[in-house]
């Protein structure tokens, strides 16, 4: 069972917008802006999307984005496409110096 | 540009201890604020941290894992290595090297290596 808990799926039509939940404790999630999302595709290695709760890195589309409210982060996807048919995985620094991970999400594009 | 390639055996017998190399490019892990992670994923399952090394030979360890796993650094040959004792069918899974952003702060990785499926098996 992992740290963080994510929705096993989510699905949306292509140009729709959904939001991918990732829920911890105020020892992880709540405690820290260190929420991670990693995008990653049958097959290869994860990639990341997002950092540090909102931030996106160099040439990560802004379709993509971020936000956390108390011990649950985020990541919602706006104008699905195609090519977003993935699985979501998110991460979030912990005390004791540990990393968490969640379960993983398949986003299924309709 | 960075890239990271993992290297190791396929398939090792349960009980026997798994030696896993990264070999990296584009960085180097004498500078300040650079570390290189190991992540693997069990077949259909999620990913699970392993260890961290920085750039000052500090090492953070998962807590389920650290008594049995270790992390060392070769920076003139630009390596990590990782062993694992006393594997188990339970850690077959694909072993992934990783570096660490080194524009912000936290546990994140921007580059990942290919992976290397490890099969723990008799």
């Amino acid at each position: 069972q992992s740290a963080l808990t994510q929705p096993a799926s989510v699905s949306g039509s292509p140009g729709q917008s959904i939001t991918i939940s990732c829920t911890g404790t105020s020892s992880d999630v709540g405690g820290y802006n260190y929420v991670s999302w990693y995008q990653q595709h049958p097959g290869k290695a994860p990639k990341l999307i997002i950092y540090e709760v909102s931030n996106r890195p160099s040439g990560v589309s802004n379709r993509f984005s971020g936000s956390k409210s108390g011990n649950t982060a985020s990541l919602t996807i706006s104008g699905l496409q195609a090519e977003d048919e993935a699985d979501y995985h998110c991460t979030s620094y912990s005390t004791s110096s540990t990393l968490v991970f969640g379960g993983g999400t398949k986003l299924t594009v309709l | 540009q960075i890239t990271l390639k993992e290297s190791g055996p396929t398939l090792v017998k349960p009980t026997q201890t798994l030696t896993l190399t990264c070999t990296f490019s584009g960085f180097s892990l004498s500078t300040s604020g650079v570390g290189v992670g190991w992540i693997r994923q069990p077949p259909g399952k999620a990913l699970d941290w392993l260890a961290l090394i920085y750039w000052n030979d500090d090492k953070r360890y998962s807590p389920s894992l650290k008594t049995r796993v270790t992390i060392t650094k070769d920076t003139s040959k630009n390596q990590v290595i990782l062993t694992m004792a006393n594997m188990d069918p339970a850690d077959t899974a694909t072993y992934f090297c990783t570096h660490r952003i080194t524009y912000a702060s936290g546990w994140t990785f921007d580059y990942w290596g290919q992976g290397t499926m490890v099969t723990v098996s008799s």
